[in-house]
Protein backbone atom coordinates (compact mmCIF):
# COMPACT_ATOMS: atom_id res chain seq x y z
CA UNK A 1 0.00 0.00 0.00
CA UNK A 2 1.19 3.61 -1.02
CA UNK A 3 2.39 5.45 2.18
CA UNK A 4 0.65 8.62 2.69
CA UNK A 5 2.12 12.03 4.50
CA UNK A 6 -0.49 14.70 5.80
CA UNK A 7 0.39 17.44 8.33
CA UNK A 8 -0.22 16.60 11.96
CA UNK A 9 -2.42 19.46 12.44
CA UNK A 10 -3.77 22.98 11.09
CA UNK A 11 -5.64 26.03 12.44
CA UNK A 12 -8.40 27.47 10.52
CA UNK A 13 -11.23 30.27 11.41
CA UNK A 14 -14.94 30.04 11.06
CA UNK A 15 -16.21 31.07 7.32
CA UNK A 16 -12.56 30.22 6.02
CA UNK A 17 -11.64 27.48 3.26
CA UNK A 18 -9.71 24.79 4.17
CA UNK A 19 -7.19 22.58 2.13
CA UNK A 20 -5.45 19.90 3.19
CA UNK A 21 -2.82 18.31 0.64
CA UNK A 22 -2.04 14.39 1.10
CA UNK A 23 1.17 13.11 -0.58
CA UNK A 24 0.96 9.70 -2.02
CA UNK A 25 3.99 9.22 -4.22
CA UNK A 26 4.25 5.36 -4.57
CA UNK A 27 0.32 5.46 -5.52
CA UNK A 28 -0.25 2.54 -8.02
CA UNK A 29 -2.32 2.49 -10.92
CA UNK A 30 -5.38 0.57 -9.49
CA UNK A 31 -5.05 2.68 -5.96
CA UNK A 32 -7.31 5.15 -5.51
CA UNK A 33 -8.00 7.93 -2.35
CA UNK A 34 -10.45 8.11 0.37
CA UNK A 35 -10.83 10.54 3.27
CA UNK A 36 -12.12 10.24 6.74
CA UNK A 37 -12.93 12.11 9.48
CA UNK A 38 -13.10 11.31 12.91
CA UNK A 39 -14.71 13.36 15.69
CA UNK A 40 -13.44 12.54 19.58
CA UNK A 41 -14.99 9.51 20.40
CA UNK A 42 -16.75 8.14 17.74
CA UNK A 43 -15.42 6.20 14.68
CA UNK A 44 -14.49 7.36 11.55
CA UNK A 45 -16.89 8.79 9.23
CA UNK A 46 -16.33 8.71 5.55
CA UNK A 47 -16.18 11.62 3.58
CA UNK A 48 -15.09 11.74 -0.19
CA UNK A 49 -13.32 9.44 -2.62
CA UNK A 50 -11.61 9.82 -6.13
CA UNK A 51 -9.50 8.33 -8.95
CA UNK A 52 -8.16 11.29 -10.31
CA UNK A 53 -9.22 14.89 -11.32
CA UNK A 54 -12.03 16.46 -9.04
CA UNK A 55 -14.75 15.15 -6.56
CA UNK A 56 -16.78 16.96 -5.15
CA UNK A 57 -19.93 16.16 -2.79
CA UNK A 58 -22.72 17.76 -0.69
CA UNK A 59 -19.66 17.85 2.25
CA UNK A 60 -16.04 18.17 0.63
CA UNK A 61 -14.30 18.47 -2.99
CA UNK A 62 -11.73 16.46 -3.64
CA UNK A 63 -8.52 17.60 -6.26
CA UNK A 64 -6.20 15.02 -7.65
CA UNK A 65 -3.59 16.42 -9.71
CA UNK A 66 -2.58 14.45 -13.46
CA UNK A 67 0.10 12.69 -12.05
CA UNK A 68 -1.94 11.36 -8.73
CA UNK A 69 0.84 11.80 -6.74
CA UNK A 70 -1.00 13.94 -4.06
CA UNK A 71 -4.60 14.69 -3.28
CA UNK A 72 -6.15 17.57 -1.87
CA UNK A 73 -9.43 17.62 0.53
CA UNK A 74 -11.42 20.85 0.21
CA UNK A 75 -13.98 21.73 2.96
CA UNK A 76 -15.71 25.12 2.11
CA UNK A 77 -16.32 27.67 4.87
CA UNK A 78 -16.06 25.41 7.88
CA UNK A 79 -17.57 25.81 11.09
CA UNK A 80 -16.84 24.95 14.80
CA UNK A 81 -18.00 21.69 13.78
CA UNK A 82 -15.61 20.86 11.65
CA UNK A 83 -12.40 20.66 14.12
CA UNK A 84 -11.62 16.60 13.78
CA UNK A 85 -8.94 14.58 12.66
CA UNK A 86 -9.18 14.12 9.18
CA UNK A 87 -7.44 10.88 7.54
CA UNK A 88 -5.71 10.07 3.83
CA UNK A 89 -5.84 7.05 2.69
CA UNK A 90 -4.76 5.16 -0.43
CA UNK A 91 -6.83 1.79 -1.15
CA UNK A 92 -5.93 -0.70 -3.74
CA UNK A 93 -9.33 -1.66 -5.54
CA UNK A 94 -9.55 -4.98 -5.13
CA UNK A 95 -6.59 -6.14 -3.74
CA UNK A 96 -6.57 -4.66 0.38
CA UNK A 97 -10.30 -5.71 1.43
CA UNK A 98 -10.41 -4.43 4.85
CA UNK A 99 -6.85 -2.93 5.25
CA UNK A 100 -7.05 0.69 5.57
CA UNK A 101 -4.48 1.70 6.92
CA UNK A 102 -5.28 5.65 8.74
CA UNK A 103 -1.71 6.78 9.77
CA UNK A 104 -2.12 9.54 12.14
CA UNK A 105 -4.14 12.14 10.09
CA UNK A 106 -4.48 15.77 10.50
CA UNK A 107 -5.89 17.70 13.57
CA UNK A 108 -8.24 20.36 12.13
CA UNK A 109 -8.90 22.81 15.26
CA UNK A 110 -11.13 25.58 13.63
CA UNK A 111 -11.03 28.76 16.09
CA UNK A 112 -14.56 31.27 16.26
CA UNK B 1 -25.58 7.27 9.23
CA UNK B 2 -25.14 3.08 8.97
CA UNK B 3 -26.84 1.39 11.17
CA UNK B 4 -24.36 -0.10 13.04
CA UNK B 5 -24.38 -0.45 16.97
CA UNK B 6 -21.59 -1.64 19.53
CA UNK B 7 -21.81 -2.74 22.88
CA UNK B 8 -20.94 -2.23 25.15
CA UNK B 9 -20.04 0.88 25.32
CA UNK B 10 -17.68 1.21 27.68
CA UNK B 11 -16.19 -1.68 29.70
CA UNK B 12 -14.06 -2.44 32.90
CA UNK B 13 -12.41 -5.76 33.09
CA UNK B 14 -9.65 -7.82 35.12
CA UNK B 15 -6.99 -9.56 33.84
CA UNK B 16 -7.33 -12.51 32.37
CA UNK B 17 -11.31 -12.15 31.61
CA UNK B 18 -12.63 -13.03 29.39
CA UNK B 19 -14.64 -10.35 27.31
CA UNK B 20 -16.76 -10.44 24.09
CA UNK B 21 -17.61 -7.16 22.30
CA UNK B 22 -20.86 -7.13 19.84
CA UNK B 23 -21.30 -5.33 16.81
CA UNK B 24 -24.68 -5.27 15.15
CA UNK B 25 -25.55 -3.95 11.36
CA UNK B 26 -28.94 -3.38 10.01
CA UNK B 27 -27.70 -2.83 6.47
CA UNK B 28 -27.42 -6.59 5.55
CA UNK B 29 -23.48 -5.81 4.48
CA UNK B 30 -21.69 -9.12 3.49
CA UNK B 31 -18.35 -7.67 5.25
CA UNK B 32 -17.80 -6.83 8.89
CA UNK B 33 -14.32 -5.36 10.86
CA UNK B 34 -12.75 -5.35 13.86
CA UNK B 35 -10.43 -2.51 14.20
CA UNK B 36 -8.71 -1.09 17.56
CA UNK B 37 -7.68 2.35 17.81
CA UNK B 38 -4.63 3.43 20.16
CA UNK B 39 -2.32 6.74 20.42
CA UNK B 40 0.38 6.69 18.20
CA UNK B 41 -0.82 4.27 15.75
CA UNK B 42 -3.91 4.49 14.00
CA UNK B 43 -6.78 1.92 13.48
CA UNK B 44 -5.03 -1.16 12.89
CA UNK B 45 -7.16 -4.25 11.83
CA UNK B 46 -7.44 -6.88 14.63
CA UNK B 47 -10.21 -9.37 12.06
CA UNK B 48 -12.57 -9.57 9.37
CA UNK B 49 -15.01 -11.50 7.86
CA UNK B 50 -16.45 -12.00 4.37
CA UNK B 51 -19.58 -13.62 5.61
CA UNK B 52 -21.36 -16.37 7.84
CA UNK B 53 -18.91 -18.41 9.55
CA UNK B 54 -16.03 -16.98 6.69
CA UNK B 55 -13.98 -14.58 8.82
CA UNK B 56 -9.66 -13.84 8.49
CA UNK B 57 -7.29 -12.61 10.29
CA UNK B 58 -6.06 -8.50 10.45
CA UNK B 59 -1.98 -7.53 11.35
CA UNK B 60 -3.25 -7.30 14.98
CA UNK B 61 -4.53 -10.93 15.59
CA UNK B 62 -3.23 -12.00 18.28
CA UNK B 63 -5.18 -12.55 21.88
CA UNK B 64 -8.35 -11.91 19.42
CA UNK B 65 -11.18 -14.50 18.65
CA UNK B 66 -13.96 -13.69 16.28
CA UNK B 67 -17.14 -15.38 15.05
CA UNK B 68 -20.31 -14.50 12.94
CA UNK B 69 -22.43 -16.64 12.98
CA UNK B 70 -25.54 -14.55 11.72
CA UNK B 71 -24.67 -11.61 8.66
CA UNK B 72 -26.00 -8.84 11.29
CA UNK B 73 -23.80 -9.81 13.97
CA UNK B 74 -19.77 -10.12 14.51
CA UNK B 75 -18.66 -10.71 17.64
CA UNK B 76 -14.97 -10.03 19.29
CA UNK B 77 -13.80 -12.19 22.23
CA UNK B 78 -10.89 -11.30 23.73
CA UNK B 79 -10.07 -14.80 25.53
CA UNK B 80 -7.94 -13.64 28.52
CA UNK B 81 -7.29 -10.13 28.43
CA UNK B 82 -4.59 -8.10 28.96
CA UNK B 83 -3.41 -4.63 29.52
CA UNK B 84 -2.13 -4.08 26.54
CA UNK B 85 -5.45 -4.91 25.07
CA UNK B 86 -7.26 -1.56 26.48
CA UNK B 87 -8.65 0.13 23.88
CA UNK B 88 -10.82 1.79 21.78
CA UNK B 89 -12.54 -0.53 19.40
CA UNK B 90 -14.40 0.18 16.33
CA UNK B 91 -16.41 -2.04 13.96
CA UNK B 92 -17.25 -1.25 10.43
CA UNK B 93 -19.26 -2.38 7.82
CA UNK B 94 -19.19 -2.19 4.10
CA UNK B 95 -20.90 -3.61 0.92
CA UNK B 96 -17.34 -4.27 -1.06
CA UNK B 97 -17.69 -6.03 -4.39
CA UNK B 98 -14.90 -7.53 -6.19
CA UNK B 99 -12.88 -4.57 -8.13
CA UNK B 100 -14.99 -1.86 -6.86
CA UNK B 101 -13.88 0.66 -4.26
CA UNK B 102 -14.48 0.13 -1.22
CA UNK B 103 -16.68 2.44 1.48
CA UNK B 104 -16.37 1.67 5.30
CA UNK B 105 -18.71 2.52 7.91
CA UNK B 106 -17.95 3.00 11.34
CA UNK B 107 -19.84 2.25 14.63
CA UNK B 108 -19.14 4.19 17.43
CA UNK B 109 -16.62 2.27 19.53
CA UNK B 110 -16.22 0.52 22.60
CA UNK B 111 -13.89 1.47 25.18
CA UNK B 112 -11.98 -1.13 27.48
CA UNK B 113 -9.88 -0.96 29.96
CA UNK B 114 -8.16 -3.83 31.14
CA UNK B 115 -6.67 -3.42 34.99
Amino acid sequence: LAKTTQPISMDSYEGQEVNITCSHNNIATNDYITWYQQFPSQGPRFIIQGYKTKVTNEVASLFIPADRKSSTLSLPRVSLSDTAVYYCLVVGRGSTLGRLYFGRGTQLTVWP
Amino acid sequence: DAGITQSPRHKVTETGTPVTLRCHQTENHRYMYWYRQDPGHGLRLIHYSYGVKDTDKGEVSDGYSVSRSKTEDFLLTLESATSSQTSVYFCAISSYTQGAEETQYFGPGTRLLVL
